[in-house]
């Protein structure tokens, strides 16, 4: 079936730092998400994009949705430590259709 | 709303024994979907059903796992018997069909097999 590839699978970053992370496939899909996940807790989404080149922001959290529709990318501005956990991206291809996720990226930020 | 609900958090049990896990999804929400997440394989779609009825349960891994939804403000999930191998996190998600912005986690429960 189609997969996600997330990078990186983690990273460890200074307080005040900026953080890029992207997700990619082979396949398109219509509709990208980010999500965060702290510990013990599910997923919680951050941002949606339903729109080719859609760029979006809440906050300091920038998504923007790949113009060839098989990318996205998530950049976190001016971190601080709340931002630590995983983040994911979700992929889906038409509506109505499972999400398919990535496998996270690990983000500890250091005071 | 209270979100999605599951229960219980945390569940401890010996290999061998049965094993139920619970969702209440969000009111209104047509789509619940049942995930299982792990260190190595990450997040794993089990099944999912669509106004009560299953859809896709091609990620169950055997036959010991099963999920009903008698209802839909209810949902199950039974491992049975449990094997330590099936020590993970259980999410449970809902949706509503064509507003993919809503689709909503639960907390998950924490299971660990003895």
């Amino acid at each position: 079936g189609q997969q996600l590839n997330q990078s990186p699978q983690s990273m460890f970053i200074q307080e005040g730092e900026d953080v890029s992370m992207n997700c990619t496939s082979s396949s398109i899909f219509n509709t990208w998400l980010w999500y965060k996940q702290e510990p013990g807790e599910g997923p919680v989404l951050l941002i949606a994009l339903y729109k080719a080149g859609e760029l979006t922001s809440n906050g300091r959290l920038t998504a923007q949705f790949g113009i060839t529709r098989k990318d996205s990318f998530l950049n976190i501005s001016a971190s601080i430590p709340s931002d630590v956990g995983i983040y994911f991206c979700a992929g889906q291809q038409t509506s109505g259709s499972r999400l398919t996720f990535g496998e996270g990226t690990q983000l500890t930020v250091n005071p | 709303d209270a979100g999605v609900i599951q229960s219980p958090r945390h569940e401890v049990t010996e290999m061998g024994q049965e094993v139920t896990l619970r969702c209440k999804p969000i009111s209104g929400h047509d789509y619940l979907f049942w995930y299982r997440q792990t260190m190595m394989r990450g997040l794993e779609l089990l099944i999912y059903f669509n106004n009560n009825v299953p859809i896709d349960d091609s990620g169950m891994p055997e036959d010991r796992f099963s999920a009903k939804m008698p209802n839909a403000s209810f949902s199950t999930l039974k491992i049975q018997p449990s094997e330590p191998r099936d020590s993970a996190v259980y999410f449970c998600a809902s949706s509503l069909a064509l507003a993919v912005g809503s689709y909503t986690f639960g907390s998950g429960t924490r299971l660990t097999v003895v």
